[in-house]
């Protein structure tokens, strides 16, 4: 069973410019999570999906969107790139079953991530 | 404001010795911990959970310790080995939202 792949694996901007990351969560997860890691801050939730709609999002500047497409596949697009969004942008896809009093199984499988560093 | 925090950004023990990652969390509305692991260059990789309603969880060398008094987890293992060095994350979960926190850095010294 393939695992969560993201793409590219790693990526350099110059400010101003936009960048586009996909993630192709687990075959048969619906649900897909971006966060930013960068040192110091630890995960930071961007933004999650779940059957093509954007069911939570982070503290994020509008700069920050995501899409996700009926095949589970997302993409998160960062525009206008300032220095501090360099970091490692991670996916993670969830298969989202009842359990346990109703609530959603939270297991999250991760990607690897994108390393995007703006100059 | 972090609503799960990891306060000790760094942990150095000798092979062997328990290691003890701690986690603090303010919202009393998390019901579900996890705690990831995370090497150089992977992603995250699920290690261990334990739901509310228990105050212990133990798969093998890794034990997870709830304290919902004091919003208090904490994360054992023993004996800790040179592969276990890595960044563990400790995660709060409520209903569909899932905080990390900024992570610890273990180094087990053969």
């Amino acid at each position: 069973k393939a695992g969560v792949t993201q793409t590219p694996r790693y990526l350099i901007k110059t400010r101003g410019q936009q960048v586009t990351l996909s993630c192709s969560p687990i075959s048969g997860h619906r649900s897909v999570s971006w966060y930013q890691q960068t040192p110091g801050q630890g995960l930071q939730f961007l933004f999650e999906y779940f059957s093509e709609t954007q069911r939570n999002k982070g503290n994020f500047p509008g700069r920050f969107s995501g899409r996700q497409f009926s095949n589970s596949r997302s993409e998160m697009n960062v525009s206008t790139l300032e220095l501090g969004d360099s970091a490692l942008y991670l996916c993670a896809s969830s298969l989202e079953t009842t359990k346990w009093r109703g609530r959603m199984n939270t297991e999250a499988f991760f990607g690897q991530g994108t390393r995007l560093t703006v100059v | 404001d972090q609503q799960v925090k990891q306060n000790s950004p760094s942990l150095s023990v000798q092979e062997g010795r328990i290691s003890i990652l701690n986690c603090d969390y303010t919202n009393s509305m998390f019901d579900y911990f996890l705690w990831y692991k995370k090497y150089p260059a992977e992603g995250p990789t699920f290690l261990i959970s334990i739901s509310s309603i228990k105050d212990k969880n133990e798969d093998g060398r890794f034990t997870v310790f709830l304290n919902k008094s004091a919003k208090h987890l904490s994360l054992h293992i023993v004996p800790s080995q040179p592969g276990d060095s890595a960044v563990y994350f400790c995660a709060a979960n409520f209903y569909d939202k899932v905080i990390f926190g900024p992570g610890t850095s273990l180094s087990v010294i053969p």
